[in-house]
């Protein structure tokens, strides 16, 4: 079952400007954790965020991390033409395995 | 190069049919995964694999088989009892799920389409 659900299902932004997309999920959680998928192509890990942390930095991604409103954003700024693609949130409870959401698609317009 | 390989990218199946998607990995990782991928859709896990010859079924193992003989390979069978098989399939694998960090690393996903 999917634990983790995405917001909006799909952004469109200039570039230059910054993209935010929000998760939210149902049990206790581990660490979440975000993906970036290019169309067609496999999904690459962007960065995890423990349920201890409530902010997380990498490059030009920005993850904050709400544990008792069980809900996570991804924001990333500058955007560029590359960073178009689909992004997933994922939760690891305590089943070893990764829930994952059904994604935003962020289309970065030039 | 370090990764998993999936093949083959592009597979159309004939209505009765079984075929085998194949995955390997050389990153040295002690747990495999299957999910299925529809349009605009999220993952769905069918089948997991935490060591070698042990592996469980995930959310939508209906109409699917695995096998892991090897620690590199996590092969996924798609039977002829799947009734809606068309979709992207993504491998993936993580070193060792217990540690509580659990990356995964996806291949680059086979098409599968019913003719």
């Amino acid at each position: 079952s999917q634990q983790g659900e995405e917001d909006p299902q799909a952004l469109s932004i200039q570039e230059g400007e910054n993209a935010t997309m929000n998760c939210s999920y149902k049990t206790s959680i581990n660490n979440l954790q975000w993906y970036r998928q290019n169309s067609g192509r496999g999904l690459v890990h962007l960065i995890l965020i423990r349920s201890n942390e409530r902010e997380k930095h990498s490059g030009r991604l920005r993850v904050t991390l709400d544990t008792s409103k069980k809900s996570s954003s991804l924001l990333i700024t500058a955007s560029r033409a590359a960073d178009t693609a689909s992004y997933f949130c994922a939760t690891d409870a305590n089943d070893y395995k990764l829930s994952f959401g059904a994604g935003t698609t962020v289309t970065v317009r030039a | 190069d370090g990764g998993i390989t999936q093949s083959p990218k592009y597979l159309f199946r004939k209505e009765g049919q079984n075929v085998t998607l194949s995955c390997e990995q050389n990153l040295n990782h002690d747990a495999m995964y299957w999910y299925r991928q529809d349009p605009g859709q999220g993952l769905r896990l069918i089948y997991y694999s935490q060591i070698v010859n042990d592996f469980q079924k995930g959310d939508i193992a209906e109409g699917y088989s695995v096998s892991r003989e090897k620690k590199e390979s996590f092969p996924l069978t798609v039977t002829s009892a799947q009734k809606n098989p068309t979709a992207f399939y993504l491998c993936a694998s993580s070193i060792n799920p217990s540690t509580g960090f659990n990356t995964i690393y996806f291949g680059e996903g086979s098409w599968l389409t019913v003719v």
